[in-house]
């Protein structure tokens, strides 16, 4: 399977713990973006990078997450100190990333966080 | 902002064509998608449309762009209870890291 894979698919934690969510893209896709989903929404964007390079942060994006591409290849994406807020889906997507090209995301299964 | 908006319950038999509308906001939108979401699962790319044509034929799929009105839709034939889902319509930026906007989805339920 050559999709986009992500790893948990599903995670149960505590509030005030730390969770650390993986993202591996299609194997040459430059571009790997981070969504949140809550239910009855569609996704909303969190952040997105260009190879290693995180370019681009939403506001939704507090300071309690935080995101690292450190090869270009997969990604990480950490939630310090849990709120109950933070329970969504958490949806990863990659892209080509060529120039002047159609940047169609293609998705992951998504990892549901609850937090109790 | 961009924003894009979508009815949020369709109901049809089996059988039936299904058609799911979306309007958006963004007039330099390049790309406009379309992702079907089961229960539990990722979004699956169903197909897009550029913003130059209107209109886009994939098997029972028909997906018709009015730019002028900044509206979309998808048509889906001879629809089946596999088709049971959540539909979001998107919206992809011309600039920068070309950001896609979701709609809040419709979903559509088959009645066999």
């Amino acid at each position: 399977d050559t999709g986009v894979s992500q790893n948990p698919r599903h995670k149960i934690t505590k509030r005030g713990q730390n969770v650390t969510f993986r993202c591996d893209p299609i194997s040459e896709h430059n571009r790997l973006y981070w969504y949140r989903q809550t239910l009855g929404q569609g996704p909303e964007f969190l952040t997105y990078f260009q190879n290693e390079a995180q370019l681009e942060k939403s506001r939704l994006l507090s300071d309690r997450f935080s995101a690292e591409r450190p090869k270009g290849s997969f990604s990480t994406l950490e939630i310090q100190r849990t709120e109950q807020g933070d329970s969504a889906m958490y949806l990863c997507a990659s892209s080509l990333g060529l120039a002047g090209n159609q940047q169609t995301q293609y998705f992951g299964p998504g990892t549901r966080l609850l937090v109790l | 902002g961009e924003d894009v908006e979508q009815s949020l319950f369709l109901s049809v038999r089996e059988g039936d064509s299904s058609v799911i509308n979306c309007t958006y906001t963004d007039s330099s939108s390049t790309y406009l998608y379309w992702y079907k979401q089961e229960p539990g699962a990722g979004l699956q790319l169903l197909t897009y449309i550029f913003s130059n044509m209107d209109m886009k034929q994939d098997q029972r799929l028909t997906v018709l762009l009015n730019k002028k009105d900044k509206h979309l839709s998808l048509r889906i034939a001879d629809t089946q209870t596999g088709d049971s889902a959540i539909y979001f319509c998107a919206e992809q930026d011309s600039g920068g890291y070309q950001k896609v906007t979701f709609g809040t989805g419709t979903k559509l339920q088959v009645i066999p």
